[in-house]
């Protein structure tokens, strides 16, 4: 079936480094991509999302690269922080309704 | 914080009870989603309400069941409760609009043990 996977589910990175998390899709119909972050405890908090229509998209400290010929999604940290430690989804939506498909998720640590 | 509360936000049920699981939304959104989220994965879809009717549904069974308010608040019931349904329940809300939606916004959760 349709599914939406990570290629990495631990992420370990130092304190200012910058962090990259993958994401493969496999449903060509959905036109819409999110990142989401998940603190433990707390439900996933939308970091930034992405339309097909566009290959990039930049916010504060975060980047979303797509690359819809391989369908692969990825979440860019700049200047990686102990605050971003977190679980990270990345989520697709078809344009007909607001069912989002995750994925298993990536862990971030950050070490000092 | 996103505005949308869940209650309670812990509960502990027998195999084979019910049990009512419930969401604000997010001043002005008037959808409301519900997801399962078990340890260590991702959440997945159980439903969704929009304007008081269900408005999509995941691979869940029926007692899987749900309503959503004039207010836009909603109710998550499950029945004949099974381990299996021990898991973080989520709520999102989002709006609705000429069509498309808005980006979803999460509660906490509420955390169900079933025994």
């Amino acid at each position: 079936g349709e599914s939406v996977g990570l290629h990495l589910p631990t992420l370990s990175v130092q304190e200012g480094d910058n962090s990259i998390i993958n994401c493969a899709y496999s449903n060509s119909a959905s036109d819409y991509f999110i990142w989401y972050k998940q603190e433990s405890g707390k439900g996933p908090q939308f970091i930034i999302d992405i339309r097909s229509n566009m290959d990039k998209r930049q916010g504060q400290r975060v980047t979303v690269l797509l690359n819809k010929t391989v369908k692969h999604l990825s979440l860019q940290i700049a200047a990686t922080q102990p605050g971003d430690s977190a679980v990270y989804f990345c989520a697709e939506r078809r344009n007909a309704g607001n069912m989002l498909t995750f994925g298993g998720g990536t862990r971030l640590m950050v070490k000092p | 914080e996103t505005g949308v509360t869940q209650s309670p936000t812990h509960l502990i049920k027998t195999r084979g009870q019910q049990v009512t699981l419930r969401c604000s939304s997010q001043s002005g959104h008037n959808t409301v989603s519900w997801y399962q989220q078990a340890l260590g994965q991702g959440p997945q879809f159980i439903f969704q309400y929009y304007r008081e009717e269900e408005n999509g549904r995941g691979n869940f069974p029926p007692r899987f069941s749900g309503l959503q308010f004039p207010n836009y608040s909603s109710e998550l019931n499950v029945n004949a409760l099974e381990l299996d349904d021990s898991a973080l329940y989520l709520c999102a809300s989002s709006g609705f609009d000429r069509g498309l939606n808005t980006e979803a916004f999460f509660g906490q959760g509420t955390r169900l043990t079933v025994v």
